[in-house]
């Protein structure tokens, strides 16, 4: 069964903090990987989209890294904002057919 | 450039009764895919729409009902509500022929909420 796990569930940082969120992926066969960013009540916004042979990719102060072999991702967020606070989701596609969605993780910048 | 756009944004109905959910795609976009995202759950994918047929379909029941329009506009429809329908309805457009593995650009969502 295809799965995408999260985590964590949740985090609180500090503005201006760095913070890693995490993905790990049972899918088969891979065709691409993907992060949104979800404001609460929102639709999702894509923040980066990765294939197999990527494994690292940058949007502003977001990179997202793939490991294919290990079947993991993870989305660096650096000098956090407040207005970085939201839902992140993690999207893993199968060939052309299928995606499987997190359930993301919900982070909340502090001031 | 207008993105996708979705009508209504909240919507409340009664168990049994039926709702219409529309949305527009983005300029220049042919392919409409739906989703519904339950609170504190990732989107699931319900169907999706390209030259005005259902091209892939998720695991939903046949109430969930879709069109789309010749000019790529989209409505989804769900018959009999159930209390667990209760849920942010999602739109996606796309361009292309690859299905899901276009990029998507979401719209903002319809809250649906069964009483």
């Amino acid at each position: 069964k295809n799965q995408v796990e999260q985590s964590p569930q949740s985090l609180i940082i500090l503005e201006g903090k760095n913070c890693t969120l995490q993905c790990n992926y049972t899918v088969s066969p891979f065709s691409n990987l993907r992060w949104y960013k979800q404001d609460t009540g929102r639709g999702p916004v894509s923040l980066t989209i990765m294939t197999f042979s990527e494994n690292t990719k940058s949007n502003g102060r977001y990179t997202a890294t793939l490991d294919a072999d290990t079947k993991q991702s993870s989305l660096h967020i650096t000098a956090s904002q407040l207005s970085d606070s939201a839902s992140y989701i993690c999207v893993v596609m199968t060939g052309y057919s299928t995606l499987t969605f997190g359930k993301g993780t919900m982070l909340l910048v502090s001031p | 450039d207008a993105g996708v756009t979705q009508s209504p944004t909240h919507l409340i109905k009664t168990r049994g009764q039926q709702v219409t959910l529309r949305c527009s795609p983005k300029s220049g976009h042919d392919t409409v895919s739906w989703y519904q995202q339950a609170l504190g759950q990732g989107p699931q994918f319900i169907f999706q729409y390209y030259e005005e047929e259902e091209r892939q379909r998720g695991n939903f029941p046949d109430r969930f009902s879709g069109h789309q329009f010749p000019n790529y506009s989209s409505e989804l429809n769900v018959n009999a509500l159930l209390l667990g329908d209760s849920a942010l309805y999602l739109c996606a457009s796309s361009r292309g022929r690859r299905g899901l593995g276009d990029t998507q650009y979401f719209g903002p969502g319809t809250r649906l909420t069964v009483l």
